[in-house]
Order: C-alpha cells, then sequence, then structure tokens
C-alpha cells in the first residue's frame, strides 16, 4: 500500500511570509495529489488538487508542485494571512487508485502571527 | 446539492459496548471511506465502499466493521468498545473513488469512558 510522510508537524510564520508544507510518497503507480484544510472543530476540505500529468498547479496564493521522479509533492502558501492557520494534510490514492480510499500524511498545524 | 451527512455528532459510550455511526453521501457518489482521526495521528484509513462492497480495508482490528446500502449510505460499527477507540470517525464520499475529490462529512465524536 501507500505510505505518506510529511513534514513539518508545526510551521509557525509572520503574516504576509510564505508558507511551505512538503510529502513524500512511496506508490510510484499513484496520480493524484489532493491537500486538505482542517480548521479547528471542522471538516477537512480541499484547497487544492494536482495529477501526475503537470508539474506544478496555482490557485490564487496557493500552489502544489509535483516531482514524481523523487515521489514528493509540496504545498506553497505565499502572502500568509490569519485565517490560513489550519493543519493542512496531502495525500495519495492507494493502489494507484484503484480503490477508493486515500492515505494521507500525519498533518501539519500551521499558525499564522499577525 | 446537500453534503455528506453523519450522525450523530457527538456519542459517550461505555467501555465493551458497541456503536453504529451513519454516513449519508452526497447525492450520486457511490464511494464512502472511513477515517479515524487522533491527535497526532492524522486520519488513518478504516475501509472503503463501492456499490456495497468493502473495497479496501485498512489496519484496525476486527471490532471495527462497516456496510454500505444500495442507497450508498454506509454504517459502521464498533463492537467491544475500548477507551482508545474514542476518536473523531469521519467519513468521506467520492463518485467512484478513483482519483476524484473526496467530501467529508463534519465527523462524529466519539468518547468512550
Amino acid at each position: 500500500g501507500e505510505n505518506v510522510e510529511q513534514h513539518p508537524s508545526t510551521l509557525s510564520v509572520q503574516e504576509g511570509d510564505s508558507a511551505v508544507i512538503k510529502c513524500t510518497y512511496s506508490d510510484s503507480a499513484s496520480n493524484y495529489f489532493p491537500w486538505y484544510k482542517q480548521e479547528l472543530g471542522k471538516r477537512p476540505q480541499l484547497i487544492i488538487d494536482i495529477r501526475s500529468n503537470v508539474g506544478e498547479k496555482k490557485d490564487q496564493r496557493i500552489a502544489v508542485t509535483l516531482n514524481k521522479t523523487a515521489k514528493h509533492f509540496s504545498l506553497h502558501i505565499t502572502e500568509t494571512q490569519p485565517e490560513d492557520s489550519a493543519v493542512y494534510f496531502c495525500a495519495a490514492p492507494e493502489y494507484g487508485g484503484s480503490q477508493g480510499n486515500l492515505i494521507f500524511g500525519k498533518g501539519t498545524k500551521l499558525s499564522v502571527k499577525p | 446539492k446537500a453534503g455528506v451527512t453523519q450522525t450523530p455528532r457527538y456519542l459517550i459510550k461505555t467501555r465493551g459496548q458497541q456503536v453504529t455511526l451513519s454516513c449519508s453521501p452526497i447525492s450520486g457518489h457511490r464511494s464512502v471511506s472511513w477515517y479515524q482521526q487522533t491527535p497526532g495521528q492524522g486520519l488513518q484509513f478504516l475501509f472503503e465502499y463501492f456499490s456495497e462492497t468493502q473495497r479496501n480495508k485498512g489496519n484496525f482490528p476486527g471490532r471495527f466493521s462497516g456496510r454500505q446500502f444500495s442507497n450508498s449510505r454506509s454504517e459502521m460499527n464498533v463492537s467491544t468498545l475500548e477507551l482508545g477507540d474514542s476518536a473523531l470517525y469521519l467519513c468521506a464520499s467520492s463518485l467512484d473513488g478513483q482519483n476524484t475529490e473526496a467530501f467529508f462529512g463534519q465527523g462524529t465524536r466519539l468518547t468512550v469512558v
């Protein structure tokens, strides 16, 4: 099965700075990599995802990069704001996506200080 | 359309009891996955159902079981509850589960005393 490692476990930045969270995965058959944001007391919600046919994807202040050779992908948040404070999870599909579940990293708690 | 709905939102049970949690997926979604969330352990996969069949199972003891009905609603059951089963249980639905967006419910917070 898939194994996803996520670093760092906690990240503290000043408002306006950039934040980067990195994940590695083990199954070379994986081809879909979503990122979820979970605010305190709320459900995880998808913020961006990338498929293996692209190397980078941007959505306003959020971007994700993928390096299939090295089997790692990263989340980049620019111009951070206090409302970006949350736990972020990366994920990859198990068995190349042939079944429906995702394997998640252990999460990164991002704190943005005003 | 309505999102993923989990019931109940909160449960308090005693060690040794059993519990059943329910998940209603988004209309048209056929895949339902269940996850256990505890502090420091992230989201751990329990099992996934598609068209009433369990397609995959995580590394949890046999006390954890589930099923899916013909309308795609899913239930999970935990028997002989232990203190360590206290957690937030989340379900997620997707169209077919194959590399498509998974939408999470609000979760059921289970406390075992």
